[in-house]
């Protein structure tokens, strides 16, 4: 298996609502990401996991609150979003950082979940 | 401060080549090249790992001059499946920190 897995795919919400956007892979990789991209535009970094910790806050207001239950899993939890926070959230998944420079690898991305707060 | 990356946008014709240059004004440790479709994911597309590293990906080739802090990517002989948008990007050194390049438009026409 060599995908990661977002659900879901398209998600509108109202500014009171609470929502969870998910991500699953079954790569083995140690590393997991979250990543905010507005249209036109490169994704930003939002959270990053190593081994099941959070290991980078990217000053992300605390309406968004990431969580990493396991290994293979990654759960963004939204509350009181604001409508500039709608844009394609993308997960993303790698080895540990120095089998990725040993190794040559990158990182996967899964295709996203397309965010709407109205 | 992310890596700019330019042209920002080019169109070419079914068989032309193109050069997309990365810069950053930090040091690069690792240069990944990815390439995304609308409506998709970014894909990755090849890693260079030390300075003056050049590496091949089917007729999609890249360099990184570590001194210079650039790196660029080589399409040649272009194909309409290479439209999309190509991001460089690099790790803060030692960290997971990954940033993503400002990105450039590719228009392949037939």
């Amino acid at each position: 298996d060599t995908e990661v897995t977002q659900t879901p795919k398209h998600l509108v919400m109202g500014m009171t609502n609470k929502k969870s956007l998910k991500c699953e892979q079954h790569m083995g990789h140690r590393a997991m990401y979250w990543y905010k991209q507005k249209a036109k535009k490169p994704p930003e970094l939002m959270f990053v996991y190593s081994y099941e910790k959070l290991s980078i806050n990217e000053s992300v207001p605390s309406r968004f609150s990431p969580e990493c239950p396991n290994s293979s899993l990654l759960n963004l939890h939204l509350h009181a979003l604001q409508p500039e926070d709608s844009a394609l959230y993308l997960c993303a998944s790698s080895h540990a950082k120095d089998r990725v420079l040993s190794g040559g690898y990158g990182y996967t991305f899964g295709s996203g979940t397309r965010l709407t707060v109205v | 401060q992310q890596p700019v990356q330019s042209p920002q946008a080019v169109i070419l014709r079914e068989g032309e080549d193109a050069v997309i240059n990365c810069s950053s004004s930090k040091a690069l440790y690792s240069v990944h090249w990815y390439r995304q479709k609308h409506g998709e994911a970014p894909v990755f597309l090849m890693i260079l790992l030390k300075g003056g590293e050049q590496k091949g990906h089917e007729k999609i080739s890249a360099s990184f001059n570590e001194k210079k802090q650039q790196s660029s990517l080589y399409l040649t002989a272009s194909q309409l499946s290479y439209s999309g948008t190509y991001f460089c990007g690099s790790r803060e050194g030692g960290t997971y920190k990954y940033i993503f390049g400002t990105g450039t438009r590719l228009k392949v026409l037939a």
